[in-house]
């Protein structure tokens, strides 16, 4: 079964430092998201991507954050100056083309910001 | 602009208990709808979906959901409950075909006493 990859599976970062959580998706899959859980919390839609581009993004997803698909195969969150309240289960999710509408995520990447 | 809305926070039940999770949403089109469940510890994985059709739909591990149009929700079912089935179960929602985002309620919390 074709799986979603994540790594770090955990990162411990200080306030005010970059973080770049990487995922690798299913490959012939054409959109790409990152979700975000807070512990205790629910499921956050952060940013969807499709086409090389930003085809939708959550009031979350501020100017700290960015993401890119540098080599066709990963796709890449940058928080670039962290906060306590970014620490959070950062979910990757990819799916098929326009007829498939069926996430399927990664195991996620911890982050704990200290 | 889309929501979903699940009833229960926290569910104590006994095995062998029946189940029942609500689930409403908040759209008017033509929606998508999915369960997904999260273990202790993992990541979402989707328990079943709703495109079109038989509006009982039945995923994995004996569960089942309900699509009701006229009443805009989306409750899933277990006739019989297992200690195993201890996780987080959260209701989704994706409008149509494309690159929608996927919006998810807050959870539900099941514990289930051996």
């Amino acid at each position: 079964e074709p799986e979603v990859t994540q790594t770090p599976s955990h990162q411990v970062t200080q306030m005010g430092q970059e973080v770049i959580l990487r995922c690798v998706p299913i490959s012939n899959h054409l959109y790409f998201y990152w979700y975000r859980q807070i512990l205790g919390q629910k499921v956050e839609f952060l940013v969807s991507f499709y086409n090389n581009e930003i085809s939708e993004k959550s009031e979350i997803f501020d100017d700290q954050f960015s993401v890119e698909r540098p080599d066709g195969s990963n796709f890449t969150l940058k928080i670039r100056s962290t906060k306590l309240e970014d620490s959070a289960m950062y979910f990757c999710a990819s799916k098929g083309g326009a007829g498939a509408n069926v996430l399927t995520f990664g195991a996620g990447s911890r982050l704990t910001v200290l | 602009a889309q929501s979903v809305s699940q009833h229960n926070h926290h569910v104590i039940l006994s095995e062998a208990a029946s189940l029942e999770l609500g689930c409403n949403y908040s759209y008017g089109g033509t929606v998508n709808l999915f369960w997904y469940v999260q273990y202790p510890g993992q990541h979402l994985q989707l328990l079943l979906k709703y495109f079109s059709g038989d509006p009982l739909v039945k995923g994995i591990k004996g569960f089942e959901a309900e699509f009701i149009k006229s009443k805009f929700s989306f409750n899933l079912r277990k006739p019989s409950v297992q200690w195993s089935d201890t996780a987080e179960y959260f209701c989704a929602v994706n409008r149509g075909t494309g690159g929608f985002k996927t919006i998810f309620g807050a959870g539900t919390r099941l514990f289930v006493k051996a």
